[in-house]
This record gives structure tokens, C-alpha cells and sequence, in this order.
């Protein structure tokens, strides 16, 4: 069974990145079986698909966040990462990762979900 | 992007009742929809997909119907371990977007 877990700071200062990391465990990251997402979930504007990323390299991103935004894979750790620059307190939310069984689907493993804060 | 809307936002309901949960789209998009069932602090449960497919171990009380933009959510006989929050989501394209979520309390 596939198991996702989020790691990564739960407080970011305003402009800098964020950065969290995604491990997969019951299943490698390098499977043409799924495509690897980000989604986060804040009080104000509900669930927002963050982009996904397939392991031969293509990546689709939220038009809303593409220029902040990038995803990418570590093979050798079974990871995959999430980068969001310049961020401000609306990008304060839960970030769950994710699988999706193909570039546009829905989402069928979910990891726990981290909160990321971000404040001065 | 599609805008998804769900109605009712909140819904009071009782052990054993039948429940509705509404999802509509701001454009057609077939049958590419999903179900998901977010109890507080977890991470959403895929329930459904392509309108009405289960997922494997998804108790069959759950159903969903409908295609082009009107689409429904049916619990059968509502169990206590079904308070929860429930969301619709489109992936007609690739930029997938959800609904706000119904809450089912008690």
C-alpha cells in the first residue's frame, strides 16, 4: 500500500521559500503507475490543486501559482519536493501531498498534511 | 478554471437517514468527477470517481450519479462514522479545481 508522509518547516517568513518534501514509502517513485501532487487546504480559499509532476518530467502547475512555483523528484531518495518563492501570509495552509493516476485525474493517496505558517 | 459550487454547505442529519450532497460545475465536464470524505485534522478519502465508480473499500451505502455539470452525492443509510466533510472535485482538464465542501453533523 502506498503511504505518503510531508516533511518539511511549519513556519516560513514572508518572501522567503517554502520548501517541503514528500517520502514515499510501498512504492517507487519512479512508476509510470502515478503522477506526484501537491494540494493545500487554508480556511479561506478550501482545497487548491499546487501542480503534479510524472516521473518522466512533465509538470503541470495552477496557472494562479506557476510563476512561484516548481516541483521535482529525487529518485534516489523516493522523494518528490515542493518550492513556492516569495510567499505571503495567504499562502499560510495545510499542504497535503499526493498521487493521481494520470496528469488530469483525481487524487487517490493522500499524505497526513503539514501546516506551514507563514509570519514574521 | 471550472468553479465548482456544493449545496448545501451545511447539512444536520440523523443515523440511518438518506443524504444528498449537490455539486455543480461551471461548465460540462462529462462524467470527470470525484468524491472525497475529510473527517477534521485528516487528509481527504477518495470515495468516488468518474461520477459513480467506488472505490475499492468504500462502503456501497455510497453512490454518486449525474454527468455534464449537475452531479450527486448519496449516502443511504447515514452511519455515525459518515459525520463529516464531503467535496466534490473536477479534473476535466488538468488544472483541477473543488468544491467549497458540504459539512454533515449530526
Amino acid at each position: 500500500q502506498l503511504q505518503l508522509q510531508e516533511s518539511g518547516p511549519g513556519l516560513v517568513k514572508p518572501s522567503e521559500t517554502l520548501s517541503l518534501t514528500c517520502t514515499v514509502s510501498g512504492g517507487s517513485i519512479t512508476t509510470n503507475l502515478y503522477y506526484w501532487a501537491w494540494i493545500r487546504q487554508s480556511p479561506g480559499t478550501g482545497l487548491d490543486w499546487i501542480g503534479i509532476m510524472s516521473y518522466s518530467g512533465s509538470a503541470f502547475y495552477n496557472p494562479s501559482l506557476k510563476s512561484r512555483v516548481s516541483i521535482s523528484l529525487d529518485t534516489p531518495k523516493n522523494q518528490f519536493s515542493l518550492k513556492l518563492n516569495s510567499v505571503t501570509a495567504t499562502d499560510t495552509a495545510v499542504y497535503f501531498c499526493a498521487t493521481s493516476p494520470s496528469q488530469d485525474s483525481y487524487f487517490d493517496h493522500w499524505g497526513q498534511g503539514i501546516l506551514v505558517t507563514v509570519s514574521s | 478554471d471550472i468553479q465548482m459550487t456544493q449545496s448545501p454547505s451545511t447539512l444536520s442529519a440523523s443515523v440511518g437517514d438518506r443524504v444528498t450532497i449537490s455539486c455543480r460545475a461551471s461548465q460540462s465536464i462529462s462524467r470527470w468527477l470525484a468524491w472525497y470524505q475529510q473527517k477534521p485534522g485528516k487528509a481527504p478519502k477518495l470515495l468516488i470517481y468518474t461520477a459513480s465508480t467506488l472505490e475499492s473499500g468504500v462502503p456501497s451505502r455510497f453512490s454518486g450519479s449525474g454527468s455534464g455539470t449537475e452531479f450527486t452525492l448519496t449516502i443511504s443509510s447515514l452511519q455515525p462514522d459518515d459525520f463529516a466533510t464531503y467535496y466534490c472535485q473536477q479534473y476535466n482538464s488538468y488544472f483541477r479545481t473543488f468544491g467549497q465542501g458540504t459539512k454533515v453533523e449530526i
